[in-house]
């Protein structure tokens, strides 16, 4: 099985910068993506990592350590917009396109 | 282009009928997926299809609940007898094949069975 955590609950002000940690453990690892989901709507993907290292899209990063089974999502430049649930999901070798979800992380971005 | 599509967006129900949630996939995408989404458990995969065969269906809770995909543009979710405890919110997605490939989520049907 996976056993992926996040935390739960964030705070954050606007313009500042936050990094909202995921952890795995799983064999056979094969890619994580990061989804982000605002309150009553779908999840939207936001990245996607499988080599370790850092990916950057604009404002938004992901980093990962294969070794440590460690990534995190780093978001600058804070928008009120961003406030929003983090999920972070790990695909394994083998499962086709089936990936497993964190519980994800719920950010409040205060003025 | 269009995403995918699920219907109905919202449904309120008593307990023991049936329910049925319909998906369509986006067009090219070869694998659909099915969630179930709470505030305690989080998104939890139920069942997905490749090419509309299933292809892992342990997340399915239990045999109350059934899916199908008869063809490439169409899937359904059935819950029948439908129960209090089934109340959640149910995401269809799809993707295509490829390492790097993200899955594309529908809106969602809001489910609450009273």
């Amino acid at each position: 099985g996976q056993n992926i955590d996040q935390p739960t609950e964030m705070t954050a002000t606007e313009g500042a910068i936050v990094q909202i940690n995921c952890t795995y453990q799983t064999s056979g690892f094969n890619g994580l993506f990061w989804y982000q989901q605002h309150a009553g709507e779908a999840p939207t993907f936001l990245s996607y990592n499988v080599l370790d290292g850092l990916e950057e899209k604009g404002r938004f990063s992901s980093f990962l350590s294969r070794s440590k089974g460690y990534s995190y999502l780093l978001l600058k430049e804070l928008q009120m917009k961003d406030s929003a649930s983090y999920l972070c999901a790990v695909r394994l070798r083998g499962g086709y396109q089936k990936v497993t979800f964190g519980i994800g992380t719920k950010l409040q971005v205060i003025p | 282009d269009a995403g995918v599509i699920q219907s109905p967006r919202h449904e309120v129900t008593e307990m023991g009928q049936e329910v049925t949630l319909r998906c369509k996939p986006i067009s090219g995408h070869d694998y659909l997926f099915w969630y179930r989404q709470t505030m305690m458990r989080g998104l939890e995969l139920l069942i997905y299809f490749n090419n509309n065969v299933p292809i892992d269906d342990s997340g399915m809770p239990e045999d109350r609940f059934s899916a199908k995909m008869p063809n490439a543009s169409f899937s359904t979710l059935k819950i029948q007898p439908s129960e209090p405890r089934d109340s959640a919110v149910y995401f269809c997605a799809s993707s295509t094949s490829g390492a790097n490939q993200p899955q594309h989520f529908g809106d969602g049907t809001r489910l609450s069975i009273l």
